[in-house]
This record gives structure tokens, C-alpha cells and sequence, in this order.
């Protein structure tokens, strides 16, 4: 079982819907939640940040943490053309000095106007 | 913007080459890490490094070496690259040991292709 489960999509959306991305976990040790967006032919550049549970919002993006569920989201309002891109999840544990990130495979969004 | 560079950004090359994807950090970050990604998949730690003259091997198999001389600067190396070594190689860096947000900063990648 991987550590980290994402649907890789494609997701299509129009320009003003809202997004959910989501990603599962299995790994209980897991504290810290992050969300990376990677447009084409870029590295991968932190989007959202969380730690241990609950809810954090940022502009039109909001992150949701479910460790009882071991369930992690990621949602855009009111999405635009620009928010086109890979967005992956990404998962660290406390006890990690290394500060290793396990990571799901990306999911592909396209919002067209 | 992340201060973390990859040379070549594309590279075709034989079997059997000899090769060096370049990565530098301008940040002063003590912790460097190359990463495979191929389409669909996950992002695989294949090296790190936590400073100078520190390197380790990720989960990853990878038949690549790297080295760790200066702080800024992390290069892999393909002794005799392959078709399957074909993917893209990222390169990132982190300052915190560990600690709270741990942000790792990516650089654009090397698009590595062995025919």
C-alpha cells in the first residue's frame, strides 16, 4: 500500500467552478500537510501548509486536514485559467530530521475560460 | 521566487554516456535532495544531503551518485546512463532542521532522455 494515495485525474473544469483535490493517507505518524502546485515544465513551489488538523485558508484556496479519517483536501473557489496546473500533496512526520516529504502523484487541472 | 538552478533543462544523450545534471541554491540552505519524477507518479527521494561532505541514497534504487563539497552546490551524476534512467530530475533545498514548516524549494528540473 503506497503511503500516500492521489487521483492523478485529469480534472476540466471551468473558469469560476470550485476544486476539490484530495489526497489519503496511511501513515499515522503524519503531522504536517502540504499542497504543491507544479506548472508545465516548472519545479514544484509550496501552496498550502498545515499542521496536524483542521481547516487553514489562504485567498481563494482552503486546506483541510482529517487525521481521523486520514484524509487531506484541497479546495479553489471561484478558479481561473491561471490555476491551471499539477497539484500535489505532500506529507511529513514530527519525528522527521531529515524533513522527508512523501508525496502523492499529482493531480492534473485544467481550468478553461 | 525559489534561488535554486538545474542545468541542463533538457538533455539528450547515448547509452552508455557519462552525464552531470548541475544544481546549485544561492539560500545558504544546509539540506539538499534530488528527486525522479515521471509523468503520473509520485515524486521518489532517490539522494540527500543534510550539509558539506553528507550524502545519502533515498528509497528509490538509483544507480546515480552525488556529491556534496560545497554548501551551495549538489551535482548527480550518471556514470553510464541508460534508457530507463529517461525522466525528470529535480533538485531542492531546505534551511530548518527539520523543524515546523521545513519548506523545500524545487528547481525547475532536468528533462533527462537516453535513447
Amino acid at each position: 500500500q503506497k503511503e500516500v494515495e492521489q487521483d492523478p485525474g485529469p480534472l476540466s473544469v471551468p473558469e469560476g467552478a470550485i476544486v476539490s483535490l484530495n489526497c489519503t493517507y496511511s501513515n499515522s505518524a503524519f503531522q504536517y500537510f502540504m499542497w504543491y502546485r507544479q506548472y508545465s515544465r516548472k519545479g514544484p513551489e509550496l501552496l498550502m501548509y498545515t499542521y496536524s488538523s483542521g481547516n487553514k485558508e489562504d485567498g481563494r484556496f482552503t486546506a483541510q486536514v482529517d487525521k481521523s479519517s486520514k484524509y487531506i483536501s484541497l479546495f479553489i473557489r471561484d478558479s481561473q485559467p491561471s490555476d491551471s496546473a499539477t497539484y500535489l500533496c505532500a506529507m511529513k512526520d514530527r519525528g522527521s530530521t531529515l524533513g522527508r516529504l512523501y508525496f502523492g502523484r499529482g493531480t492534473q487541472l485544467t481550468v478553461w475560460p | 521566487e525559489a534561488d535554486i538552478y538545474q542545468t541542463p533543462r533538457y538533455l539528450v544523450i547515448g547509452t552508455g554516456k557519462k552525464i552531470t545534471l548541475e544544481c546549485s541554491q544561492t539560500m545558504g540552505h544546509d539540506k539538499m535532495y534530488w528527486y525522479q519524477q515521471d509523468p503520473g507518479m509520485e515524486l521518489h527521494l532517490i539522494h540527500y544531503s543534510y550539509g558539506v561532505n553528507s550524502t545519502e541514497k533515498g528509497d528509490l534504487s538509483s544507480e546515480s551518485t552525488v556529491s556534496r563539497i560545497r554548501t551551495e552546490h549538489f551535482p548527480l551524476t550518471l556514470e553510464s546512463a541508460r534508457p530507463s534512467h529517461t525522466s525528470q530530475y529535480l533538485c531542492a533545498s531546505s534551511e530548518f532542521p527539520g523543524q515546523g514548516t521545513d519548506e523545500q524549494y524545487f528547481g525547475p528540473g532536468t528533462r533527462l532522455t537516453v535513447t
